[in-house]
């Protein structure tokens, strides 16, 4: 069964400094990978996702993220924090086939950004 | 266009009771798909409907079922609540099929369920 990691529960960084969100994942045959945000009392919005090609995916607000097969891993980027970025972030996975649309997500990181 | 639509957004029901949730996908979209946020077991996979069909089902208990209209629409229902059933549930709606297309997930903004 495919499993997600997210390293650190809670995360704080400075206004301006760099975000980086851990995420390993467990698979035998990489699986498709995708970054979500939630805000407060607020369902999940898609940051990115990589399916297949270029390892180093851009999304919105800035964010990207870079496949690595060797290390299975698919951590999360951003070169200069916001106070608008304050949310809780979840790493998921989806299997290549036969698993319809069907995420299994990470426990979730709680990103803070200080002044 | 308009987005993933839950409803209620809040409720709040007692041990023992059902509760049916409702959502309405973006239009076009075929699967919909349940989920359950809890802050002890976090996101969970209930089911996944497409073309009125369950296409896949996570682990929870029978009292936990779904179903899908022909609009696409799809309702959850929880029969016999527990306390252990107050979550966040979300409801998510995609364009494709899954196979070896996987298409983004929109999610809609849950619905909030305490059970007392």
């Amino acid at each position: 069964a495919q499993s997600v990691t997210q390293l650190g529960s809670h995360v704080s960084v400075s206004e301006g400094a760099l975000v980086l969100l851990r995420c390993n994942y467990s698979s035998s045959v990489p699986p498709y990978l995708f970054w979500y945000v939630q805000y407060p009392n607020q369902g999940l919005q898609l940051l990115l996702k990589y399916t297949t090609g270029a390892t180093l995916v851009k999304g919105i607000n800035g964010f990207e993220a870079e496949f690595k097969k060797s290390e299975t891993s698919f951590h999360l980027t951003k070169p200069s924090a916001h106070m608008s970025d304050a949310a809780e972030y979840f790493c998921a996975v989806s299997p290549l086939t036969g698993g319809g649309n069907k995420l299994t997500f990470g426990t979730g990181t709680q990103l803070k950004v200080e002044l | 266009k308009a987005g993933v639509t839950q409803t209620p957004r809040y409720l709040i029901k007692t041990r023992g009771q059902q509760v049916t949730l409702s959502c309405s996908p973006i239009s076009g979209h075929r699967s919909v798909s349940w989920y359950q946020q809890t802050p002890g077991q976090g996101l969970q996979f209930l089911f996944e409907y497409f073309s009125e069909t369950q296409r896949n089902k996570g682990n929870f208990p029978g009292r936990f079922s779904g179903r899908q209209f022909s609009n696409s629409r799809s309702e959850m229902n929880v029969s016999t609540l527990e306390l252990g059933d107050s979550a966040l549930y979300l409801c998510a709606s995609s364009l494709a099929g899954g196979g070896s297309v996987v298409t983004e997930a929109f999610f809609g903004q849950g619905t909030r369920l305490t059970v007392v």
